[in-house]
């Protein structure tokens, strides 16, 4: 699976978005982009995923360059709860594959 | 989404003892379960892969004499921890899949595993 690169930490104000990058510049083309996230001492939440169109549900927003070499998840009006750990990530979504987790981004709410 | 439970969520037990945590996915069937392992401050990290029925495939530098896995049905995985030591201390994380294309892992809410 292809690497990813995501920034180590990030802050954001309540109530506005947060806009989340990440570079996956060896991507494959069978290869989607996943977004979990994992709230402290919690098992991770899967969040969205796509392939090369941009992706809307009633979590986030996921922003795919034309290229597919970086994304962006856009959190619309982060919360406090929003605040979490980030991991990006690629992966063939056959049935076999597996998910590797990176460092991921600390996304730090605040007031 | 699909829900995935684990048990016990947190767990203290002596060195030298066994330990098993159970992954259950109860509104769905899984072919595949995966189980994690996070240190304080890490990432997750995959210990090993068990489809329904078959033999686990552990990843590399995972002992699977000290990690059984079991995956005897679709809907419950269990992974013991086998004379447990205090460096196995750590966060266990289930997760499971059916085996449809594209589908996403859903995750259980993790197991907290401290050995004295």
């Amino acid at each position: 699976d292809a690497k990813t690169t995501q920034p180590t930490s990030m802050d954001c104000a309540e109530g506005r978005a947060a806009n989340l990058p990440c570079n996956h510049s060896t991507i494959s083309g069978n290869e989607y982009v996943y977004w979990y996230r994992q709230i402290h001492s919690q098992g991770p939440q899967y969040i969205i995923h796509g392939l090369k169109n941009n992706e809307t549900n009633e979590m986030a927003s996921l922003i795919i360059t034309e290229d597919r070499k970086s994304s962006t998840l856009i959190l619309p009006h982060a919360t406090l709860r929003d605040t979490a750990v980030y991991y990006c990530i690629v992966r063939v979504a056959a049935s076999g594959s597996r998910l590797t987790f990176g460092e991921g981004t600390q996304l730090t709410v605040n007031p | 989404g699909a829900v995935v439970s684990q048990h016990p969520s947190r767990v203290i037990c002596k060195s030298g003892t066994s330990v098993k945590i159970e992954c259950r996915s109860l509104d769905f069937q899984a072919t595949t379960m995966f189980w994690y392992r996070q240190f304080p401050k890490k990432s997750l990290m995959l210990m090993a892969t068990s489809n329904e029925g078959s033999k686990a495939t552990y990843e590399q530098g995972v002992e699977k004499d000290k990690f059984l896995i079991n995956h005897a049905s679709l809907t419950l995985s269990t992974l013991t921890v086998t004379s447990a030591h205090p460096e196995d201390s750590s966060f266990y994380i289930c997760s499971a899949r059916d085996g449809s294309p594209g589908n996403e892992q859903f995750f259980g809410p993790g197991t907290r595993l401290t050995v004295l």
